[in-house]
């Protein structure tokens, strides 16, 4: 059964950083692309990042380039997401989904709270 | 990057069929086969529905369809069910490599 479980979020201050983990299991992690959607409260789905199964070609959305990197660890079948510069409006359940054109696997979350 | 423009809210009846609309541009739903529809229920994580604009993953019934036309992408549901009650969203591909989800859908089964 394939399984994605987000860790690491919490509460942190304005300007703080943070990192989030997706473990994965039930699949071969090496063989799939994967990503980090995030989803405000109470709003809608905003994909934020994608990185290749070897991790060499990442791409951001515009709304966290220069402040989050993704990084994927394929011996440890781990995804991570850093967050540095936290905004409050970074606020939101993070979560981690696999797959290039579309995202058939996602975790439960992991929330992350931006406040002072 | 902006996001792919979705009706706030649509209704029907039980048995009745609702079509979400899902518009963006050349540069996304129109240029790529990767439009993907997700349902996701209150606390849950979403779920999808539709990959590459028209195709069902195993388990999704076939009275849920998607199709294409120019920039816009929607989603068909016939025979609404009380279960189908729930947020949709629209995914799309984007010319610079990145992926854009549409602003949701809010389905109420009357």
């Amino acid at each position: 059964e394939v399984q994605l479980v987000e860790s690491g979020g919490g509460l942190v201050q304005p300007g703080g950083s943070l990192r989030l983990s997706c473990a994965a299991s039930g699949f071969t992690f090496s063989s799939y692309e994967m990503n980090w959607v995030r989803q405000a409260p109470g709003k809608g789905l905003e994909w934020i990042s994608y990185i290749t199964r070897s991790g060499d070609t990442i791409y951001y959305a515009d709304s966290v380039k220069g402040r989050f990197i993704i990084s994927r660890d394929n011996a440890k079948n781990s995804l991570y997401l850093q967050m540095n510069s936290l905004r409050a409006e970074d606020t939101a359940l993070y979560y981690c989904a696999r797959g290039y054109g579309a995202y058939a696997y996602w975790g439960q979350g992991t929330l992350v709270t931006v406040s002072s | 990057q902006s996001a792919l423009t979705q009706p706030a809210s649509v209704s029907g009846s039980p048995g009745q069929s609702i079509t979400i609309s899902c518009t963006g541009s050349s540069s996304d739903v129109g240029g790529y086969k990767y439009v993907s529809w997700y349902q996701q229920h209150p606390g849950k994580a979403p779920k999808l529905m539709i990959y590459e604009v028209s195709n069902r993953p195993s388990g999704v019934p076939d009275r849920i369809s998607g199709s294409k036309s120019g920039n816009t992408a929607s989603l068909t549901i016939s025979g609404l069910q009380a279960e189908d009650e729930a947020d949709y969203y629209c995914s799309s591909y984007t010319s610079t490599n990145t992926r854009v989800f549409g602003g949701g859908t809010k389905l109420t089964v009357l």
